[in-house]
């Protein structure tokens, strides 16, 4: 099914390890985000990118990094995990964002 | 900036009675309006939008109205059921640059039998 795949659905990682969260969507959309969402705070745009080979900082970029190599992935990467990063991350793509976005299923994910 | 403030909940409603959202914005320029749903355990799903003043988005029998004078977009249903039970949010998007997606804090309706 066409759409926005994220993995993995949940992770639970230690303090100051790293990790990879993928991101694939299968709709030639060139827009693509990386948000987190954290209860009573709604959604926080992390990194967006308008296409493969450009990426941008959103409101909370600090110790996350992304690359856009493809149209398709948008790998979102954790430099050294803290608890603060404690939270459930969503994928989101668009053909352009009048027209509204596709969210992935999220990535739960806990630092201790 | 642009904000999008929605009313705090949760919002409890028994089954089949009347639902409405306030939805208020902040913009600069004329922004497209979006509701999107997000159940239990998933990710967001966009609801409906509206481009432009005056237009009304509706889906599933949920409706809103983008009203530029009040600079709302309130969302309204007229019968719930136990399968609307969600978290609403009313997000904007600018029309110039990357387009960003404002998004409210959203809002919580539980409806009971």
């Amino acid at each position: 099914n066409a759409g926005v795949t994220q993995t993995p659905k949940f992770q639970v990682l230690k303090t100051g390890q790293s990790m990879t969260l993928q991101c694939a969507q299968d709709m030639n959309h060139e827009y693509m985000s990386w948000y987190r969402q954290d209860p009573g705070m709604g959604l926080r745009l992390i990194h967006y990118s308008v296409g493969a080979g450009i990426t941008d900082q959103g409101e909370v970029p600090n110790g996350y990094n992304v690359s856009r190599s493809t149209t398709e992935d948008f790998p979102l990467r954790l430099l050294s995990a803290a608890p603060s990063q404690t939270s459930v991350y969503f994928c989101a793509s668009s053909y352009e964002a009048i027209y509204g976005y596709t969210f992935g299923s999220g990535t739960r994910l806990t630092v201790v | 900036g642009d904000s999008v403030t929605q009313m705090e909940g949760p919002v409890t409603l028994s089954e089949e009675a009347f639902l409405t959202i306030n939805c208020t914005y902040t913009a600069t320029g004329y922004p497209s309006l979006f509701w999107y749903v997000q159940y239990p355990g998933e990710g967001l799903q966009l609801l409906l939008k509206a481009t432009k003043a005056d237009d009304k988005g509706s889906n599933k029998g949920f409706e809103a109205t983008y009203r530029k004078e009040t600079t709302s977009f309130h969302l309204e249903k007229g019968s719930v059921q136990v399968s609307d039970s969600a978290v609403y949010f009313c997000a904007l998007t600018e029309e110039a640059g990357y387009q960003k997606v404002t998004f409210g804090t959203g809002t919580k309706l539980q409806v009971i039998p």
